[in-house]
């Protein structure tokens, strides 16, 4: 099974500013990794794949980069609804999908 | 627009069955492009992959987390249009939010999800 890492666990980051999150793969996946977004009491949503491909209706603040072990899900100019936590997810190695533990972004 | 609405069966005791329904609207439980997973997220041990079914080539499949894959059965409902998720021999462990989603078939991210249910197992 595919381990994913996410760092740092929280991030404090004023709106406007740019927050970076990572993600570490314990094998190469190639770029078969996504991102997903989860506000409070609410589903996953899921904002990239591909490892950089944005979802339908995700604003371009949003990019991810990366392949083999090494991931990055960047967002540009935070905005309020923005505050959320991020997970990243493997599909390479399937089954079983596995997820990272999720990086926090907090209003600093 | 694909839909996935959950079931709520909320409490469950332990050693019984956990059974959750997941319907969809907007795309098909035989699609040949799609698979249908049951995902469930716990503070100890965050989001996790149960296991899925799918519809290829004229015939069902089924995978299953190696974690659960002695509890589970995921059945497809053509009928209804919608799938289930059985997890028999439950306990406090399997206290989670549940949730539904579909994944794109030979890709792999789940790109719709339902809004999840909370099932708490007690005695």
């Amino acid at each position: 099974e595919i381990v994913m890492t996410q760092s740092p666990a929280t991030l404090s980051v004023s709106p406007g500013e740019r927050a970076t999150v990572s993600c570490r793969a314990s094998q190469n996946i190639g770029s078969n990794l996504a991102w997903l977004q989860q506000k409070p009491g609410q589903a996953p949503r899921l904002l990239i794949y591909g490892s950089s491909t944005r979802a339908s209706d995700i604003p371009v603040r949003f990019s991810g980069s990366g392949s083999g072990t090494e991931f990055t899900l960047t967002i540009t100019s935070l905005q309020s609804e923005d505050f959320a936590v991020y997970y990243c997810q493997q599909y390479n190695d399937w089954p079983p999908w596995t997820f990272g533990q999720g990086t926090k972004v907090e209003v600093k | 627009q694909v839909q996935l609405q959950q079931s709520n069966p909320g409490l469950v005791k332990t050693s019984q069955t956990l059974s959750l329904t997941c319907a969809i609207s907007g795309d098909s439980v035989s699609s040949n492009s799609a698979a249908w997973n049951w995902i469930r997220q716990s503070p100890s041990r965050g989001l996790e992959w149960l296991g899925r079914t799918y519809y290829r080539s004229n015939k069902w499949y089924n995978d299953y987390a190696v974690s659960v894959e002695s509890r589970i059965t995921i059945n497809p409902d053509t009928s209804k249009n919608q799938f289930s998720l059985q997890l028999t021999s439950v306990t406090p462990e399997d206290t989670a939010v549940y949730y539904c989603a579909r994944d794109v078939l030979g890709e792999g991210f789940l790109d719709y999800w339902g809004l999840g249910t909370l099932v708490t197992v007690s005695s």
